[in-house]
This record gives C-alpha cells, structure tokens and sequence, in this order.
C-alpha cells in the first residue's frame, strides 16, 4: 500500500515564529488531508488538498502531487496550535480509504 | 449540523465481555469509516462504508470485531469477546466524496 513519511517528527517552537511541516507520499493519490489532533484528541480536517495551494488563516498548504509531497505552513504560531498535525492520503484505485502518516507533534511554548 | 456522532464516550469493561460503540454519521454523508488509535500502531483504517455497504474490511484486526451500517444514520462497531489488547481511542469518521474527511469525537475503550 502507499506509504506516508512526516517530518520532522517532533518540532517545538516560541509563539509567534513559523513553521513548515512535510508529508512525503510514495505513490500517486487522489486524496490528501491535513488534520489537526488537539490535547484533548479531537481530530479537525484543516484542509483537503490532493494538488495545489490553500490558504486559512495562520495555516495554508501546499500539495505538489508530482513530486509526491505536501507541505503544512504555520505562521505566528500559538500555544492554541500544539498538538500532532497528521497528513493522510488516498491513493488511485484506493477507493475513499485514506492511510495517515505517523503525524508530527508540535508544542508552542510562550 | 451536530457533527458526527459517537458513544459511548468512554467505555470500561472486563476481558472477555462484549463491547458496541455507536456512530452517527453527518446528514448527507455516504461514506463512513471506523478507525482505531494507539500509541503503538497509530491511527488505523479498520473498515469503510460507501452507501452503507462494507467496501473495505482489510484492518479489521480478527473475527472478534465486526461492523454494521443497517442505514445512512447508523453504524455500530462491536467487539466479542473484548481483550486488554483493544484498548484504544476508536474514532469514526464521515464524508461526501471529493472533500474532508470529518471525525467523530471518539470513543476511549478500557479492557481490564
């Protein structure tokens, strides 16, 4: 099946600095997702980006589905932000599965 | 919209008793999916419905679990006999094809 790689695996950061996060994926998708799991484990969807660029707010994402990667922009990050950010992807011919990288937690200290 | 759906919320029980977790997905929805999350192996697939029809059931992890969508409001997955080794967050989650996936708040299971 596919596989999804992201980096860096932990990342603390002061308030206010940015950040990129990175989704690697070894094969073609149809499919990618940015999620955002909370202290409290809540998952929220933050964007649906199989190609191209999207922005909201503090966060937008880049997807560059030919060379299978994805990228997860933080500005003027916050203590409201840590938590483990997960990229998850659906490949061709998957169906609407999608398979979840192993997620990168990020603490926002003051 | 109330979002998807889950309960129990937290759930206690000994090795060996049966478990059910609940799921109501987003109105509109036609697909839903159940998910397991540990500490060891992460957040996994363990089996999806497209118009309340099993599609995939691959990580389903043995015949002890098993799952129903009996409508487009409703799903349950049950656990029989429970083990220690099930003790996970549970999550389900719902979507319309072509957009987000949206999860449901868990369901935190305790097998002693």
């Amino acid at each position: 099946g596919i596989q999804v790689e992201q980096s860096p695996p932990d990342l603390i950061l002061q308030e206010g600095a940015n950040s990129t996060l990175r989704c690697n994926f070894s094969d073609s998708v149809n499919n990618l997702q940015w999620f955002h799991q909370n202290p409290w484990g809540q998952l929220i969807n933050l964007f649906y980006i199989p190609s191209g660029t999207k922005q909201n707010g503090r966060l937008s994402a880049t997807t560059v589905a030919t060379e299978r990667y994805s990228l997860l922009y933080i500005s003027s990050s916050q203590t409201t932000d840590s938590g483990v950010y997960f990229c998850a992807v659906g490949g061709r011919g998957g169906g609407n599965k999608l398979t979840f990288g192993t997620g990168t937690q990020l603490k926002v200290e003051l | 919209d109330a979002g998807v759906i889950q309960s129990p919320r937290h759930e206690v029980t000994e090795m060996g008793q049966e478990v059910t977790l609940r799921c109501k997905p987003i109105s509109g929805h036609n697909s839903l999916f159940w998910y397991r999350q540990t500490m060891m192996r992460g957040l996994e697939l363990l089996i999806y419905f497209n118009n309340n029809v099993p599609i995939d059931d691959s990580g389903m992890p043995e015949d002890r679990f098993s799952a129903k969508m009996p409508n487009a409001s409703f799903s349950t997955l049950k656990i029989q006999p429970s083990e220690p080794r099930d003790s996970a967050v549970y999550f389900c989650a719902s979507f319309s094809g072509g957009s987000r996936q949206y999860f449901g708040p868990g369901t935190r299971l305790t097998v002693t």
